[in-house]
């Protein structure tokens, strides 16, 4: 069966200081990957998202980049962390339309 | 961008179904809607989707109009663990991203 891990379940981070979150997919091949951000009290914003290795679309514009080295991994990182970035992320993958996503636990992020 | 409208919230008693209504007046005709939950500080949870018929897992029933401008999600018989946001979403058969809106915040009542 298909699982999806992401981590670390919580981080608490500086201002100014770096960013990596990692997410990995078993159980498949070629899946399409996606970041989303959920604001405290809000909706999901979709990041960025990967049809394949070294294929990324961003969304929207901000602080904040992502990488697919590996076929099943997806990273998401930040130079120099903002205030703005804290947030909730979730990592997600599925297969070619329509089938559903899938969605890891997420990342709660406090840039302090 | 979303394209659903859902109303942000809804009270429903444990015990009874919850209907909960999602506008989509803009869809076309190869777009499938999706229905998810979220609790809190969870990922969110797959629960159905469907393009014209109607759909029923073991989870819900997903009831789509026959202009396909809206549809409701059917929680049969509510308990409290079903206390959460519920997302709807069109999502092209072509495109693989899922836009969330802001989703309807469920409270089902003792």
């Amino acid at each position: 069966s298909q699982t999806i891990h992401q981590w670390p379940a919580t981080l608490v981070q500086p201002v100014g200081s770096p960013l990596s979150l990692e997410c990995t997919v078993e159980g498949t091949s070629n899946p399409n990957l996606y970041w989303y951000r959920q604001a405290a009290g809000r909706g999901l914003q979709l990041l960025f998202y990967s049809v394949g290795i070294g294929q990324i679309s961003s969304e929207v514009p901000q602080n904040l980049s992502a990488s697919r080295p590996q076929d099943r991994q997806f990273i998401l990182s930040s130079k120099k962390l903002l205030l703005s970035d804290s947030g909730f992320y979730l990592c997600a993958w599925n297969l070619e339309a329509p089938t559903e996503a899938f969605f890891g636990q997420g990342t709660r992020l406090t840039v302090v | 961008d979303a394209k659903t409208t859902q109303p942000p919230s809804m009270d429903c008693a444990e015990g009874r179904a919850a209907n909960l209504p999602c506008n989509h007046s803009t869809i076309s005709g190869n777009e499938y809607v999706y229905w998810y939950r979220q609790i809190h500080s969870q990922g969110p949870q797959y629960i159905i989707h469907g393009l014209k018929n109607n759909e029923t897992n073991e989870m819900a029933s997903l009831i789509i109009t026959e202009d396909r401008k809206s549809s409701t999600l059917i929680l049969p018989h509510a308990t409290l663990r079903d206390t959460a946001v519920y997302y709807c979403i069109v999502r092209l058969n072509t495109g693989n991203q899922f836009y969330f809106g802001t989703g309807t915040s469920l409270t089902v009542i003792p």
